[in-house]
């Protein structure tokens, strides 16, 4: 069974400053990893997505996540944080066999300050 | 057009209804799903369909039904709408070359009162 803890529910940053989202996941076969971003009132977009190629994968809008086996994390990041970054964001798991689903982490959301 | 198409996009219900939410894609991917988001719980499945003969509960089916017509349509039914189930819903497809290509719909608000 697989699994993803999303650590803190709530992130606050200043604007220009690293965003920092947790991601640790638990799966008993090798996984694929996925971030996807959820702006107010809208569905859900792919920010970037780990699939057993490079280990430190660049997403859109300036994020990219690093996948490191031996922490079972896959934590989101962002140089210099935005206003327009505000947003939930949900971290998911899936196994890479022929069946399998997409599970979700609880989200985080990220609140960007002037 | 949309690749995965959710109707109705709101709905306030009746505790009691039964209600259909219905989902059609276009991407003609075999996978199709459910899922509920509810805030500080993510978006948790409900249903899943690898085809149009294969059904499967998620974590939480309990007091929901689904109906996979075609490859392109997968519905879920609400048989009595209970005030819990308030929710936004979303329909997802991916394709079957180990699933790592998703497609989500823009999400069904549903409120039971």
């Amino acid at each position: 069974a697989q699994s993803v803890t999303q650590l803190g529910s709530h992130v606050s940053v200043s604007e220009g400053a690293l965003v920092l989202l947790r991601c640790n996941y638990s799966s008993s076969v090798p996984p694929y990893l996925f971030w996807y971003v959820q702006y107010p009132n809208q569905g859900l977009q792919l920010l970037l997505k780990y699939t057993s190629a490079a280990t430190l994968v660049k997403g859109i809008n300036g994020f990219e996540a690093e996948f490191k086996k031996s922490e079972t994390s896959f934590h989101l990041t962002k140089p210099s944080a935005h206003m327009s970054d505000a947003a939930e964001y949900f971290c998911a798991v899936s196994g890479t066999g022929g069946y399998n689903k997409l599970i979700f982490g609880a989200g985080t959301r990220l609140a960007v300050h002037p | 057009d949309a690749d995965v198409t959710q109707t109705p996009r709101n709905r306030i219900t009746k505790t009691g209804k039964r209600i259909m939410l219905e989902c059609s894609q276009t991407k003609g991917h075999d996978r199709m799903y459910w899922y509920r988001q509810d805030p500080g719980l993510g978006l948790r499945l409900i249903y899943y369909s690898f085809d149009v003969k294969d059904i499967n509960k998620g974590e939480i089916s309990d007091g929901y039904s689904v109906s996979r017509q075609a490859q392109a349509k997968f519905s879920l039914s609400l048989e009595s709408a209970i005030p819990n189930q308030t929710a936004l819903y979303f329909c997802a497809t991916s394709d079957s070359g180990q699933g790592k290509r998703y497609t989500f719909g823009s999400g069904t608000r549903l409120t039971v009162v």
